[in-house]
């Protein structure tokens, strides 16, 4: 079965570096997602990606948060300068509209687990 | 989006069936309703997806009766590997290709021996 990946598994960083969350996305898929999860609360929409473009973001992905699809297979999330708060599992997802009977489901990764110290 | 209310959390003993019924009274008719499954430490993974009445597949079914005011996750037989948090989901059938996905509290089953 297809999934999305997603490197690297755990990335400890020290506040103000940045860091760059990478994902590749199902193959014939044509919109991809970021969200994250801080420790013991819900999973949250950061930004939608389409088209080489941004659909949607969400009021935490401010200036410090960017994205990009540098070549056909990978989606990247860049956090520039990181703050303690940014530490979250962040979760790539990836979604397609051909799927016969189905709307919109979106196939997540393992994750990657941010810890900003 | 519909707003949606399921439980916070419940407990189940092994082999037993479990019914997660999920509340969403605005729901809109372009609307479907989507379940998820999250398990400890990794991302959300596509449960079941229906419209209205019943669909099964392989892992659960759902049960949306003709009001569609609430949705029922139905999971036969549960063992100890079905313990995680299921989310219900209810999202824009005509939204175009993408829509993001807004994720509640979710309902955390503790599968009990």
């Amino acid at each position: 079965e297809p999934e999305v990946t997603q490197t690297p598994s755990h990335q400890v960083t020290q506040m103000g570096q940045e860091v760059i969350l990478r994902c590749v996305p199902i193959s014939n898929h044509l919109y991809f997602y970021w969200y994250r999860q801080i420790l013991g609360q819900k999973v949250e929409f950061l930004v939608s990606f389409y088209n080489n473009e941004i659909s949607e973001k969400s009021e935490i992905f401010d200036d410090q948060f960017s994205v990009e699809r540098p070549d056909g297979s990978n989606f990247t999330l860049k956090i520039r300068s990181t703050k303690l708060e940014d530490s979250a599992m962040y979760f790539c997802a990836s979604s397609s509209q051909r799927e016969m009977g189905t709307k919109n489901i979106q196939y997540f990764g393992a994750g990657t687990r941010l810890s900003v110290l | 989006l519909a707003k949606t209310t399921q439980p916070i959390s419940m407990d189940s003993y092994e082999g037993q069936e479990v019914n997660i019924t999920c509340s969403h009274n605005n729901i809109a008719t372009n609307d479907y309703i989507t379940w998820y499954q999250q398990f400890p430490s990794q991302g959300p993974r596509f449960i079941i997806q229906g419209y209205k009445t019943k669909v099964t597949n392989e892992v659960a079914s759902l049960f949306i009766p003709a009001d569609r005011k609430s949705s029922t996750l139905s999971l036969p037989r549960v063992s100890l590997s079905d313990t995680a948090v299921y989310y219900c989901l209810v999202g824009d059938l005509n939204s175009g290709g993408y829509q993001k996905v807004t994720f509640g509290t979710g309902t955390k089953l503790q599968v009990i021996p």
